[in-house]
């Protein structure tokens, strides 16, 4: 079974670096056609795609945020994080991780909950 | 960048009917696009991937078509399980983006 997790603060002030975790099971992200996307959602705005991460560790980044993110992977603990840097109110929602697959044609079949980031002073 | 656009951006339907709900790309995608639901409060789940192919579990009312620049998703006969926001994303180039999404709401 697959499943994943988000996991980070859920309040972090302005300027702030915000540092997301995503660990998973169920597949290895070092097997080809393997991928691990974050994608975020403001509250009540459409989802966001924000970075990707492949099995040969190429990166991939929104064009409006490419200079405040950095994905990496760490395939041992299986976990990928994500960092984002001078945080900003508009910044605030849920962020999720899902996982994709030569599979699906690189849909997003499996993801995890979502964990609820507050920007805030 | 490619751009999504669906329409319409919301709808009212009634149970048992048809809808359909489009998304063009603003460049030709082959037919790597998928279509997601979501309904309040909960994660995204994989609908359709590759524009037509029905993921697992989900009901055969549902189906997919299109290639190239313009997709449609067609729930066959609406149930009440169905209201929910529905969202098209491209997998053909990072950044792989999501189009707008159509809320689909009880009529």
């Amino acid at each position: 079974q697959v499943t994943l997790r988000e996991s980070g603060p859920a309040l972090v002030k302005p300027t702030q670096t915000l540092t997301l975790t995503c660990t998973f099971s169920g597949f290895s992200l070092s097997s080809g056609g393997m991928c691990v996307s974050w994608i975020r959602q403001s509250p009540g705005k459409a989802l966001e795609w924000l970075a990707l991460i492949d099995w040969d560790d190429g990166k991939y980044y929104s064009t409006s945020l490419r200079t405040r993110l950095t994905i990496s992977k760490d395939t041992s603990k299986n976990q990928v994080v994500l960092t984002m840097t001078n945080m900003d109110p508009v910044d605030t929602g849920t962020y999720y991780c899902a996982r994709l697959s030569t599979s699906y044609f690189y849909g997003m079949d499996v993801w995890g909950q979502g964990t609820t980031v507050i920007v805030s002073s | 960048d490619i751009e999504m656009t669906q329409s319409p951006s919301s709808l009212s339907a009634s149970i048992g009917d048809r809808v359909t709900i489009t998304c063009r790309a603003s460049q030709g995608i082959t037919y790597y696009l998928n279509w997601y639901q979501q309904k309040p409060g909960k994660a995204p789940e994989l609908l359709i991937y590759a524009a037509s192919r029905l993921q697992s579990g989900v009901p055969s009312r549902f189906s997919g078509s299109g290639s190239g620049t313009d997709f449609t998703l067609t729930i066959s006969s609406l149930q009440p399980e169905d209201f929910a926001t529905y969202y098209c994303q491209q997998s053909y180039r990072s950044p792989r983006t999501f189009g707008q999404g159509t809320k689909v709401e009880i009529k």
